[in-house]
């Protein structure tokens, strides 16, 4: 158990539809990232907050967004979804920037 | 693009042999690189770190790094059928966000 949630289990959503993914981080990790994999493939880099703000995003489109909240928790939100958009969505929280990043159970986001 | 890559697999060995698995990176400026393993329909565990040229022991498991020939690789000592997983080598990017950049991972069969 890394102590890293998230929630919901499993979603299903119909294209242009929005979604909210929720992670809650081991306490005293200040830092969240979010990956996305895709079925035989491995975590692609979405996000990371550090402290509660941005510090680095990789190749997804800004439909793509999320927040860090002093609670440790944070969320992906992902608008407009497209069935590509079908995944395993993976947060990992760290206890700093450089450390080893744990990772949550993850959210299956189903696009219809 | 820096890039991570793994053969997909599977690997198959017989019970009690030695699995290795192995991973090439592109960047040259790679320090810290990571073996998780991940159970189908799970989120990937960290199962090693490393960071300097030479091996690192943990149990059954033994991560050896070769930063001049870009290389990593992940030997499984006494494998059981439990260690039937997919294997995901990581390379953390050393920008402003700390980023894993995944492979796609080696297939593991341990056969009874």
């Amino acid at each position: 158990e890394t102590g890293v949630t998230q929630s919901p289990t499993h979603l299903i959503k119909t294209r242009g539809q929005q979604v909210t993914l929720r992670c809650s981080s081991q306490s005293g990790h200040n830092t969240v990232s979010w990956y996305q994999q895709a079925l035989g493939q491995g975590p692609q880099f979405i996000f990371q907050c550090y402290r509660e703000e941005e510090n680095g995003r990789g190749n997804f489109p800004p439909r793509f967004s999320g927040l860090q909240f002093p609670n440790y928790s944070s969320e992906l939100n992902v608008n407009a979804l497209e069935l590509d958009d079908s995944a395993l969505y993976l947060c990992a929280s760290s206890p700093g920037q450089a450390n080893e990043q744990f990772f949550g159970p993850g959210t299956r986001l189903t696009v219809l | 693009q820096k890039e991570v890559e793994q053969n997909s697999g599977p690997l198959s060995v017989p019970e009690g042999a030695i699995a290795s698995l192995n991973c090439t990176y592109s960047d040259r400026g790679s320090q810290s690189f990571f073996w998780y393993r991940q159970y189908s329909g799970k989120s990937p565990e960290l199962i090693m770190s490393i960071y300097s040229n030479g091996d690192k022991e943990d149990g059954r498991f033994t991560a050896q790094l070769n930063k001049a020939s870009q290389y990593v690789s992940l030997l499984i000592r006494d494998s059981q059928p439990s260690d039937s997983a997919t294997y995901l080598c990581a390379v953390k990017e050393m920008d402003s966000s700390y980023k894993l950049i995944f492979g796609s991972g080696t297939r593991l069969l341990v056969r009874p």
